[in-house]
């Protein structure tokens, strides 16, 4: 089956780590994205991905940073300069050719103590 | 950014038509309008999108003014697993790619 895979669905960290958050895509989309959610709110776009090599931050880039090495992969690091840490964080995907439907992942929801 | 604005929550019986309404009047000619659904602690799910023209799949139907300024969406037998949140986007074009804004959504709840 063809989609989006992240892990772990929940994760706990202390205050201080930095913590990297994994998003795997079996469908050959080139374009992808990281976005945060907090409770009762919609997502913010924290970097997105058009290429292997190459990403733009988003509207909430500040305290987070993310590698493209691969065409699959997009993972994001929370660094301890992230003052709000705890979230919910979900990645999506696009082919950006045809449709720029979004495909989300399960999401992750990570707390920082 | 063109942003959305929506009713906060809304209620509909089951089997009745849930009619979700959206109002983006700052969109610009080249942005699409487009419907996601998320349930609690889950990724949204595309639900359709539109640029001037109504749209229908097998899931709703996208009623979108001549104007472009407001839209509905339309779930024409809600059932009790459509209650979910429910977004209307604007789709930004940058740098080759489109940006979501995402606004706080609509709670629709289904009532048996």
């Amino acid at each position: 089956d063809g989609g989006i895979t992240q892990s772990p669905k929940y994760l706990f960290r202390k205050e201080g780590q930095n913590v990297t958050l994994s998003c795997e895509q079996n469908l050959n989309h080139d374009a992808m994205y990281w976005y945060r959610q907090d409770p009762g709110q919609g997502l913010r776009l924290i970097y997105y991905s058009q290429i292997v090599n190459d990403f733009q931050k988003g509207d909430i880039a500040e305290g987070y940073s993310v590698s493209r090495e691969k065409k699959e992969s997009f993972p994001l690091t929370v660094t301890s300069a992230q003052k709000n840490p705890t979230a919910f964080y979900l990645c999506a995907s696009t082919s950006g050719r045809s449709s720029y439907e979004q495909y989300f992942g399960p999401g992750t929801r990570l707390t920082v103590t | 950014d063109a942003k959305t604005t929506q009713p906060t929550s809304m209620d509909c019986a089951e089997g009745r038509a849930a009619n979700l309404p959206c109002n983006h009047s700052t969109i610009s000619g080249n942005e699409y309008v487009y419907w996601y659904r998320q349930i609690h602690s889950q990724g949204p799910q595309y639900i359709i999108h539109g640029l001037k023209n109504n749209e229908t799949n097998e899931m709703a139907s996208l009623i979108i003014t001549e104007d472009r300024k407001s839209s509905t969406l339309i779930l024409p037998h809600a059932t009790l697993r459509d209650t979910a949140v429910y977004y209307c986007i604007v789709a930004q074009r940058t740098s080759g790619t489109y940006k979501y804004i995402f606004g706080t959504g609509t709670r629709l709840k289904v009532l048996a």
